[in-house]
């Protein structure tokens, strides 16, 4: 089955700066890659998705790459923000399989 | 409008009681799943459903775990002779159309087995 490997399991920024997330997928089967931001005792929300035909989609300060040939997207925030702060997690999922398979999250913290 | 709903959000239950966790999507959203997520973790496929047709219910973990959705709109999750190892926050999810579209999480119920 599908796995997802994401990285780094920590990242610390200071405001300001630019944080990028990166997760590889197993299946090439795979086609749509959304992007999770849960805040603390919250539920997760999705805050940018990609499909395997797009290379690069942005949304203000937040962009999502993905490599097919090599298997990974990735998740890059700039002029970060404090409320920035929280955990990431992407996710894979593949035509005719609906369900969502998720990496194991980044901790994001922006220092003022 | 109203996102996803669950309840109860916390279930405390003694070891081999039955649980159900109820979920209510968002209206007129054909998919609903159900993930478990483990503190510091990403959520965890259980099951699915399209309309009240189960498509997909490889994640459940063993025969203690069934789900339904009878009317194809309210789903319920059921745990058998809880364990310990039951013990998580299951997340339901709904999305509008089937794949590919954003899956829309409820707020969780944590279940704590004594």
């Amino acid at each position: 089955g599908e796995n997802v490997e994401q990285h780094p399991s920590t990242l610390s920024v200071q405001e300001g700066d630019s944080a990028v997330i990166k997760c590889t997928y197993s299946d090439s089967a795979s086609n749509y890659f959304p992007w999770y931001k849960q805040e603390l005792g919250k539920r997760p929300q999705l805050i940018i998705d990609i499909r395997s035909n797009v290379g690069e989609k942005k949304d203000q300060r937040i962009a999502v790459t993905l490599n097919k040939t090599a298997k990974h997207f990735s998740l890059h925030i700039t002029e970060t923000q404090p409320e920035d702060s929280a955990v990431y997690f992407c996710a894979a999922s593949k035509t005719g399989f609906q369900k969502l398979v998720f990496g194991t999250g980044t901790r994001l913290l922006v220092s003022p | 409008g109203a996102g996803v709903s669950q309840s109860p959000r916390y279930k405390v239950t003694k070891r081999g009681q039955d649980v159900a966790l109820r979920c209510d999507p968002i209206s007129g959203h054909v998919s609903l799943y159900w993930y478990r997520q483990a503190l510091g973790q990403g959520p965890e496929f259980l099951t699915y459903f399209n309309y009240e047709a189960q498509q997909d219910k490889s994640g459940l973990p063993n025969d203690r775990f069934s789900a339904e959705r009878p009317e194809g709109s309210i789903s319920t999750l059921t745990i058998q002779r809880t364990e310990q190892r039951d013990s998580a926050m299951y997340r339901c999810a709904s999305s509008f159309k089937r794949e590919g579209q954003t899956q829309y999480f409820g707020p969780g119920t944590r279940l704590l087995v004594l």
